[in-house]
């Protein structure tokens, strides 16, 4: 269980949007760390997507927003394409825990 | 380009030991934070341990302290994970990662492409 909430899976048709959600409380993201998104394609490792709420590193496409609100933050993917199916992970810094945290990962999948 | 490249990873009884080694590559390695992180088959990403640059402070998430140690060669380009008293639940595919930090947030900028732990009697 992590103390970052993601949903198990999202889906959708290709050129479709979907989103991703990443609720957390008081002592992580609500707390004003920033949180991150990490891009894992199957059999590989992770890859940094989105950092520190809405930044993109450089090659990763457009398609590809962040947002951060309150206790929650957002991944939006735009346009999906079939490379795109992947597990998406957020990433804050817990105070509490005095530990970084992940959400427990969200599968995309392209329908 | 940045290279971090683990090894040492291994089949290993209950109770057992083992060291990870990281060998980085394409950056200039003393200036930067390391990270340890983990992914149990099948499970998601759980940060394990992080060390700064001159190595001279670490922090571990609970379910490791006092079992594991990370410690790094600025010399050598290299970071270690000392791992001890070896449980089932240490089981997994332990990344190497570089930290970056924005505005006071950190982030992993940089992963390896991590080495195979499997605790098993």
């Amino acid at each position: 269980q992590s103390v970052l909430t993601q949903p198990p899976s999202v889906s959708g048709a290709p050129g479709q949007r979907v989103t991703i959600s990443c609720t957390g409380n008081s002592s992580n993201i609500g707390a004003g760390y920033g949180v991150h998104w990490y891009q894992q394609l199957p059999g590989t490792a992770p890859k940094l997507l989105i950092f520190v709420n809405t930044n993109r590193p450089s090659g990763v496409p457009d398609r590809f927003s962040g947002s951060k609100s309150g206790t929650s933050a957002s991944l939006a993917i735009s346009g999906l394409q079939a490379e795109d199916e992947a597990d998406y992970y957020c990433q804050s810094y817990d105070s509490s825990l005095s530990a970084y945290v992940f959400g427990i990962g969200t599968k995309v999948t392209v329908l | 380009e940045v290279h971090l490249v683990e090894s040492g990873g291994h089949l290993v009884q209950p109770g057992g030991s083992l060291r990870l080694s990281c060998a980085a590559s394409g950056f200039t390695f003393s200036s930067y934070w390391m990270y340890w992180v983990r992914q149990a088959p099948g499970k998601g990403l759980v940060w394990v341990s992080h060390i700064n640059s001159d190595g001279s402070r670490a922090t571990y998430a609970d379910s490791v302290k006092g079992r594991f140690t990370i410690s790094r060669d600025n010399a050598k380009n290299t970071l270690h994970l000392q791992m001890n008293s070896l449980r089932d639940e240490d089981t997994a595919l332990y990344y190497c990662a570089r930290r970056d930090c924005s505005g006071g947030s950190c982030y992993v900028d940089h992963w390896g492409q991590g080495t195979l732990v499997t605790v098993s009697s």
